[in-house]
Order: structure tokens, then C-alpha cells, then sequence
């Protein structure tokens, strides 16, 4: 199975902060990574699909990169609905897997 | 608007048996694969099994295999996920997910079914 892990585990930080959440997969994937956003009591949502396609009506400030194994999420200008936490997902191969989570709460 | 609405779950024995049931609609259910994702409380993501859209093939991950079983009937658009002997371990929240022709980009989610094992 292919293993994700994502980093930080969690991060504080305030409205109108740039914030990047990076994602590492223990072999290469390609470009066959998505980012979910949840929030509590939520189902997740899909940002972006193979690694970089933003979803159609997810806002601009989104972003994603990367390829092989290291990926990245950026939010440009953190916003108060941008609270949540934030997983990555290979579909490279089965069984598809997540990473452990990234928490964005307020500083 | 693509809709998924599941039902089924609930407080279940260890041993017993349980199905839950993800109604779609708002897309053709057929050309599409669909999955299971289960979130224990306050725990991360897991993929428990596919399904491709003609249900010829089907998918699980090795902590259920031989317990669970998915199925679907495109003519009611509805998707199961029949659970045979479940542990307490498998108590989580369980979501199903539109896998976008069958990519394994989860692009659709119902909105969360729990299923609690416990005697």
C-alpha cells in the first residue's frame, strides 16, 4: 500500500495569513493526488484533483503543486470558512489511501 | 445537483450483521464508480471499498475483506455496503462517494451514516 503523510499535523494562524500544507507519498504517485477540505460534523469536499486542477467554484486562493512523491496545498490569503482540516489522497493505485489530516484552526 | 443520501446505519453487535444503503441522484449512477470512506471519531480517512459503475468489479481494503461486501442496482441508483461481523473497530462514520468514472477522484460525498459496533 502506498503511504501518505502530511505535514504539520496541525497549524494556528490568523485571517489573511499564505499557508502551505505539504503532502508526501512513499513512493512515486505521478501527479495522481486530490485535497479534501472537511469540517466538523462535515463530509470532505474535493479541492483539487491530480495534484494541481482546482475544482470548478473552489475559490483562486487555493493551490495545489508537486509531483512523484512531495505535493503541496496553499491557501494564499487564509479566510474564516478556510478553518477545517485538510487531507491528501492518492489514487495512483489501490487500495486508495489518506493522509493522517492537516488541522487549520485561528491563531 | 448530484445528491447521495445514505441510510442504514445505527448500533450494531460485534458478530451481527448491518447494511447501508447511499441513494444517488442528479448524475448517470451507472457510468460511474463509487466507494466507501469510513472516519472513525475524531480519527482521519479510510478507503474501505469500490465498486466500478457495471458492479463487474469490486474492490476492499484488506481490514474487511471477507466481512464486507458492496454491491449496487443502477436501476435504483443506490449503492450498498453490506457488513458481516463487524468489530468494534469498524465503528466510524461512513460515507459514500461518487468516484469520477472511476478515477478514484472522489468528486461527490454523501453526508455521513454511523455505525457503532458495541454490545
Amino acid at each position: 500500500d502506498i503511504q501518505m503523510t502530511q505535514s504539520p499535523s496541525s497549524l494556528s494562524a490568523s485571517v489573511g495569513d499564505r499557508v502551505t500544507i505539504t503532502c508526501q507519498a512513499n513512493q512515486d504517485i505521478s501527479n495522481y493526488l486530490n485535497w479534501y477540505q472537511q469540517k466538523p460534523g462535515k463530509a470532505p469536499k474535493l479541492l483539487i484533483s491530480a495534484a494541481s486542477d482546482l475544482k470548478t467554484g473552489v475559490p483562486s486562493r487555493f493551490s495545489g503543486a508537486g509531483s512523484g512523491t512531495d505535493f503541496t496545498l496553499t491557501i494564499s490569503s487564509l479566510q474564516p470558512e478556510d478553518f477545517a482540516t485538510y487531507y491528501c489522497q492518492q489514487y495512483h493505485s489501490l487500495p486508495r489511501t489518506f493522509g493522517p489530516g492537516t488541522k487549520v484552526d485561528i491563531k | 445537483e448530484v445528491q447521495l443520501v445514505e441510510s442504514g446505519g445505527g448500533l450494531v453487535q460485534p458478530g451481527g450483521s448491518l447494511r447501508l444503503s447511499c441513494a444517488a441522484s442528479g448524475f448517470t449512477f451507472r457510468n460511474h464508480a463509487m466507494s466507501w470512506v469510513r472516519q472513525a471519531p475524531g480519527k482521519g480517512l479510510e478507503w474501505v471499498s469500490g465498486i466500478t459503475g457495471n458492479g463487474g468489479r469490486t474492490y476492499y481494503a484488506e481490514s474487511v475483506k471477507g466481512r464486507f461486501s458492496i454491491s449496487r442496482d443502477n436501476s435504483k441508483n443506490t449503492l450498498y455496503l453490506e457488513m458481516e461481523s463487524p468489530r468494534v473497530d469498524d465503528t466510524a462514520f461512513y460515507y459514500c462517494a461518487k468516484d469520477y468514472f472511476g478515477s478514484g477522484i472522489f468528486d461527490a460525498w454523501g453526508q455521513g451514516n454511523l455505525v457503532t459496533v458495541s454490545s
